[in-house]
């Protein structure tokens, strides 16, 4: 079976500073690997992807992942903090038939 | 904006009630999959269907069931609602054809059961 782990539940960053949300995997064959967000109130969207291509993945609004298969790892980061990058972010893994495993989601507050 | 809709936005339900959620996705998207999100927490995988056949299940009773439709809507239906079943429901379609293909959320059906 295939699942993901987010360290951190709430992460809380300056304006300006930067992001990092950490993801953990476990799959025993090579997974697809994602990152979504969720605005109040709101359905996900889809930051950005790994599907075993180049293993530094660059998404909307700024934010990247770098796929690291000997940590296991999919951490997401992004320079420089905006106030509206406030959401829940999820880390999700899949085997390619588009049923994925979430994990718990990790809160970002900016602050001013 | 997606181009996927669910019906209706809210609903408040009483426990061991039946209800009926509905999917709306883009033309072509053959696979849809449905998700419950309680308060807190990240999705999980309720079921997905694939040209209208069931095409695998979470860890979900029976009483969770759906359809999907030649006109790419589909439904989700629970019965006996139970407290727990209380949460954001998500479906998500995507127009399977090799390779990954991006699947595409609704914003969802927040349903309340007292």
């Amino acid at each position: 079976a295939q699942s993901v782990t987010q360290l951190g539940s709430h992460v809380s960053v300056s304006e300006g500073a930067l992001v990092l949300l950490r993801c953990n995997y476990s799959s025993s064959v090579p997974p697809y690997l994602f990152w979504y967000v969720q605005y109040p109130n709101q359905g996900l969207q889809l930051l950005l992807k790994y599907t075993s291509a180049a293993t530094l993945v660059k998404g909307i609004n700024g934010f990247e992942a770098e796929f690291k298969k000997s940590e296991t790892s999919f951490h997401l980061t992004k320079p420089s903090a905006h106030m509206s990058d406030a959401a829940e972010y999820f880390c999700a893994v899949s085997p390619n038939d588009y049923k994925l495993s979430f994990g718990a989601g990790t809160t970002v507050t900016v602050r001013a | 904006e997606t181009g996927v809709t669910q019906s209706p936005t809210h609903l408040i339900k009483t426990r061991g009630q039946q209800v009926t959620l509905r999917c709306s996705s883009q033309s072509g998207h053959n696979t849809v999959s449905w998700y419950q999100q309680a308060l807190g927490q990240g999705p999980q995988f309720i079921f997905q269907y694939y040209r209208e056949e069931e095409n695998g299940r979470g860890n979900f009773p029976p009483r969770f069931s759906g359809l999907q439709f030649p006109n790419y809507s589909s439904e989700l239906n629970v019965n006996a609602l139970e407290l727990d079943d209380s949460a954001l429901y998500l479906c998500a379609s995507t127009h399977d054809r090799g390779g990954y293909n991006e699947q595409f959320f609704g914003p969802g059906t927040r349903l309340t059961v007292l």
